[in-house]
Parts: C-alpha cells; structure tokens; sequence
C-alpha cells in the first residue's frame, strides 16, 4: 500500500531564510509526487509534481523539490522564504502502476509552514 | 473564470438531514473526486468518477452518495447527516490521460457544520 509522511506538524522560518518542508513516501512501484498548498479557508493549489527525469523539480513561487529515491523523500524547498508562504504544505503520492484512473493519491497530513517578519 | 467550484460555500444544518453539495468544472477533465478533510486537516479522498462512472469508492457510510449527470459535474449527496459529518468537503479534478500523471485542481471547500 502506498503512504506518505510529513515528520513535522509546524515548520518555523525567519523571512529571508531558506525553508525545508519534509516528506517521504512508500510505494510499491515509482511514484508519482506531489506537493501542494492550502491557505486559510482556501482549497488546495498545485505547486510541482515528480514523475520522470531531473531529480529537481522547480514550481510555482519560487518552490522547488528534490526527489530522492534511495531515502524515498521528496522534500519542499525554498531558498529565501516570504510571509506570503506562510501556509499548509501537504505531499501527496500516487503509485504509478495502477490504471490511472483508479489510482488514488495519498496525502500527508500536512505541514504548517510560518514565516516571521 | 472559476475553474472547480462548489456551492454552497458554507452549510449549516440539523443532526438527521439531508443535505447536497454540487461541484462542476470547466477544465474538461474527465476525472472528479470528493475529499473529506477534518478539524485536525487530514485530507481523505471518498469518490472518483472517471467519465460519469465510479472508480474509487473508499469506505464511507451509506448515507454518503455521490451523483455525476455528466462529465463536469460531480455532486455530494448525504442523507440523516451526524455530528461526525462536520468537516470542509473539496471537490476536485483531473486529467487521466494514458501516461496517468494527472495533477488534481481543487474547489475552494464547502464547510459543512451539523448542530
């Protein structure tokens, strides 16, 4: 069974300062990855996705991801965080190997990144 | 220019009604799902539909029925709503082309409250 997991509930980061946002996955097969934000009362928006190819993935506002398949982690990057990213980060997976259309993606319960001025 | 929309936007209601939540997209997707997410932000996926037909259906009561009229459309059905039902529902879409890299675009939420 696939699964996803973000060790850290809060991340706290001093503006300017870069940010990591951690996640590691489990699938039986290669996955697909995912990283997307929520802000308050707001549903959730697409930032990057890995599925083939260079190991860094850039995305919207400056983020960007490392897939890393030896320690199965896919973490959340920014070199100079902002306010404005002050939100909740979620990872998600999907296992490659299903038919697409019935492959779930699994979301992590999320990461609460705040940015101080 | 919405492109996954859900109303209402807010829903407040009595324990042991019946309530509908309706989402439509304008992407021209072909995949649309339903997500719970709870007080503590754990986000669940409940249904998929792919095409009008349903693919994913994850352990949910009963009283939880989805209805999909076409392709764009995917609404939320639950009848005799509980206490435990209190939670934001998000709808949402994708593309499940044949390479299945579909990334999901969310509806803004539908806060649903039962007294």
């Amino acid at each position: 069974a696939q699964s996803v997991a973000q060790p850290e509930d809060q991340v706290n980061v001093a503006e300017g300062n870069p940010l990591t946002v951690k996640c590691t996955y489990s699938v039986s097969g290669n996955p697909y990855l995912f990283w997307y934000v929520q802000y308050p009362n707001r549903g959730l928006q697409f930032l990057l996705k890995y599925i083939t190819g260079d190991n860094l993935v850039k995305g919207s506002y400056g983020f960007e991801a490392e897939f890393n398949k030896s320690q199965t982690s896919f973490h959340l990057k920014k070199p100079s965080a902002l306010v404005s990213d002050s939100a909740l980060y979620f990872c998600a997976v999907r296992d490659r190997e299903r038919r697409s259309s019935a492959s779930k993606i699994i979301f992590g319960s999320g990461t609460r990144l705040s940015i101080r001025p | 220019d919405t492109a996954v929309s859900q109303t209402p936007k807010y829903l407040v209601t009595q324990m042991g009604n019946d309530k509908s939540i309706k989402c439509e997209q304008n992407l021209g997707h072909d995949t649309m799902y339903w997500y719970k997410q709870d007080s503590k932000k754990f986000l669940k996926i409940m249904f998929s539909y792919n095409n009008k037909e349903l693919i994913i259906n994850e352990t949910v009561p009963n009283r939880f029925s989805p209805k999909s009229p076409d392709k764009a459309h995917l609404n939320l059905h639950i009848n005799s709503l509980e206490l435990g039902d209190s939670a934001v529902y998000f709808c949402a879409s994708g593309l499940t082309s044949g390479r299945g890299t579909d990334t999901q675009y969310f509806g803004p939420g539908t806060r649903l409250t039962v007294l």
